[in-house]
């Protein structure tokens, strides 16, 4: 079974400039995450979609970062513009969605750099 | 706020010296606990998943146990190959009985030396 793919696996842009990121989850999984992992620490949740519908956005800075889900299926990850504190890895992660177990699966993540 | 604090925040083994690391957490409504880990410039792989106080599971040299307020993962007589990062994170029920996004910890570098 195929895992989560992500692409590109790194990028480097300049401050103010626009990024974007893409995440194909494992096939049949309702639920997908986007995930900001700073170095030294653990993943923090930016936005977690149900089918193509968001379930909690909470902690997704708004002016800056925008994410869809078309068909409920792949998605996409917007920064514009980026700043110098959004270097960091973009981890996305898929699951079955069900009430019962729930293990997330994690993409290779991208690897961004501002400069 | 659900919290996650894991100890230490490195640890470093000889080879076949077993261990514990700790992971503490307060969350609104504990759906479960996950244990992953996480190798250099790859995405956290999935170890397990703890749903409640006195359940355990295990894995090859790999244990956890969960208690109302912490978790322990359990190295026995490790390898360099267990050397990585482990990352425990929680995952509380949302408002409409489904489930939030994991909240996790800053995590515990491991290094085995042979």
């Amino acid at each position: 079974e195929a895992g989560v793919a992500q692409s590109p696996r790194y990028k480097i842009i300049e401050k103010r400039q626009s990024v974007a990121f893409w995440c194909n989850p494992i096939s049949g999984h309702a639920t997908l995450y986007w995930y900001q992992q700073i170095l030294g620490q653990g993943p923090k949740l930016l936005i977690q979609f149900q089918n193509n519908g968001v379930v909690d956005d909470s902690q997704l800075p708004k002016d800056r970062f925008s994410a869809e889900r078309l068909k409920g299926v792949d998605s996409t990850l917007k920064i514009q513009p980026a700043k110098l504190e959004d270097s960091a890895v973009y981890l996305c992660a898929s699951s079955l969605g069900g009430i019962g177990t729930d293990t997330q699966y994690f993409g290779p993540g991208t690897r961004l750099t501002v400069l | 706020e659900d919290q996650v604090t894991q100890s230490p925040e490195a640890l470093r083994l000889q080879e076949g010296e077993s261990s514990s690391l700790n992971c503490s957490y307060t969350v609104s409504g504990l759906r479960g606990l996950f244990w992953y880990r996480q190798d250099p410039g790859k995405g956290p792989e999935f170890l397990f998943t703890l749903y409640s106080a006195g359940e355990e599971k295990e894995k090859e040299r790999l244990k956890a146990t969960l208690t109302k307020k912490e978790s322990f993962l359990h190295i026995t007589a490790p390898k360099p190959e267990d050397s990585a990062t482990y990352l425990c994170a929680v995952q509380a029920w949302d408002s409409g009985g489904g489930a939030d996004g994991l909240t996790f910890g800053k995590g515990t570098h491991l290094i085995i030396q042979p």
